[in-house]
């Protein structure tokens, strides 16, 4: 596996389900993101993990729940969501003295 | 005023068109910039890479700085339906990388 890995791709969940995204980066990056990407919007910045600590949580309601267990490892636990909430959920990776960031290929999330 | 504004489009050209696409930035700290292309259903790729101003070229693809302007662009020669993306314009000083809207392309045969 190279890059950045997400699964599922594709997730379709009631607004009482509890489930969880995952995000795997195997380039050696100290630093991870998950972004959300709704249609003809701009990607929102949700979390920032800089050596497995979070440094920026941009006014995420409480129903996304992040974890980063170690520098390669990223979760978005997801609980009682809305059908807002539907869209791409990106997560990336970069690290310092590196300009860009790798992006996964995304969740596709579905609230029903 | 946002830090980068972007025009969405859609843009759509015939195959073999010039294209240009174009974002514009308030923040004067700004140092990298970046072009992302997204295909449907698929995370952003990095395209370009500039630091500071000036030109680069990579076979079709062209990115430009102007940072007295603060205006960047990227020109696609010759034009391909593989084309059709959508390229978001990305920056940053010393801190995270800001997003612009992204501008969808479609490269009509």
């Amino acid at each position: 596996e190279t890059g950045v890995t997400q699964t599922p791709r594709h997730l379709v969940m009631g607004m009482t389900n509890k489930k969880s995204l995952k995000c795997e980066q195997h380039l050696g990056h100290n630093a991870m993101y998950w972004y959300k990407q709704s249609a003809k919007k701009p990607l929102e910045l949700m979390f920032v993990y800089s050596l497995e600590e979070r440094v920026e949580n941009n006014s995420v309601p409480s129903r996304f729940s992040p974890e980063c267990p170690n520098s390669s490892h990223l979760f978005l636990h997801l609980h009682t969501l809305q059908p807002e909430d539907s869209a791409l959920y990106l997560c990336a990776s970069s690290q310092e003295g590196i300009a860009g960031y790798t992006f996964g290929s995304g969740t596709r999330l579905t609230v029903v | 005023q946002k830090e980068v504004e972007q025009d969405p489009g859609p843009l759509s050209v015939p195959e073999g068109a010039i294209v240009s696409l174009n974002c514009t930035y308030s923040n004067s700290a700004f140092q990298y910039f970046m072009w992302y292309r997204q295909y449907s259903r698929k995370g952003p790729e990095l395209l370009m890479y500039t630091y500071s101003s000036g030109n680069k070229e990579d076979g079709r693809f062209t990115a430009q700085v102007d940072k007295s302007s603060k205006y960047i662009s990227l020109f696609i020669r010759d034009s391909q339906p593989s084309d059709s993306a959508t390229y978001l314009c990305a920056m940053r000083g010393s801190g995270k990388l800001i997003f612009g809207q992204g501008t969808e392309l479609s490269v009509k045969p």
